[in-house]
């Protein structure tokens, strides 16, 4: 089975840009979770969703991210206006939430290079 | 705000060596707790759980959980070079099943095993 989608898997673009980063979670799973990792703040929770719904957005930097899921198989975050302080890893992951273990997945990855 | 906070390392141990990683945590009302494995440029994968006081044990993997500490550890016994990697823990305040399942991550500790 395929794992979690990402795309595109590096992205470099210019202060002031939008960047929209995709996902595609594993079919089946009905929890989706953007991260964001850098070396000075670690892996940090942006956003998830439960059943295609926002559940807690309190990780989302400011009013230039935003996040969407229109459906069970796609997700996106966006970014706009960029900066170069939003440069790092993007990583979404999925999860099942009614099982007995919930381990998320995480897909490869977006590497973000904001100049 | 809640904290999980880890050895940053690094942490070098040799080849059949016990490593030993450490993980505190803030908030009490914490009841999932996971070890993630990441290699460098690649994205986080989840080698351990547990969710009781105790020890759980799997393969070389061994998994320890004080609640009444705040503290969880993962023990890898006859360590190989291909453990070499950044040792994450998570911590989530939700049960196991719940929508409020997130997660937050301590910075990793950085192990080394050399041969």
């Amino acid at each position: 089975d395929a794992g979690v989608i990402q795309s595109p898997r590096h992205e470099v673009t210019e202060m002031g840009q939008e960047v929209t980063l995709r996902c595609k979670p594993i079919s089946g799973h009905n929890s989706l979770f953007w991260y964001r990792q850098t070396m000075m703040r670690g892996l940090e929770l942006l956003i998830y969703f439960n059943n295609n719904v926002p559940i807690d957005d309190s990780g989302m930097p400011e009013d230039r991210f935003s996040a969407k899921m229109p459906n069970a198989s796609f997700s996106t975050l966006k970014i706009q206006p960029s900066e170069p302080r939003d440069s790092a890893v993007y990583f979404c992951a999925s999860s099942v939430t009614h099982t007995g273990e919930e381990t998320q997945y995480f897909g490869p990855g977006t590497r973000l290079l904001v100049l | 705000q809640k904290e999980v906070e880890q050895n940053s390392g690094p942490l070098s141990v040799p080849e059949g060596a016990i490593a030993s990683l450490n993980c505190t945590y803030s908030d009490r009302v914490s009841q999932s707790f996971f070890w993630y494995r990441q290699y460098s440029g690649k994205s986080p994968e989840l080698i351990m759980s547990i969710y009781s006081n105790g020890d759980k044990e799997d393969g070389r993997f061994t998994a320890q959980l004080n609640k009444a500490s705040q503290y969880v550890s993962l023990l890898i016994r006859d360590s190989q070079p291909s453990d070499s990697a950044t040792y994450l823990c998570a911590v989530a305040e939700g049960n196991s099943g719940g929508s409020n399942y997130k997660l937050t991550f301590g910075k990793g500790t950085l192990l080394t095993v050399n041969p």
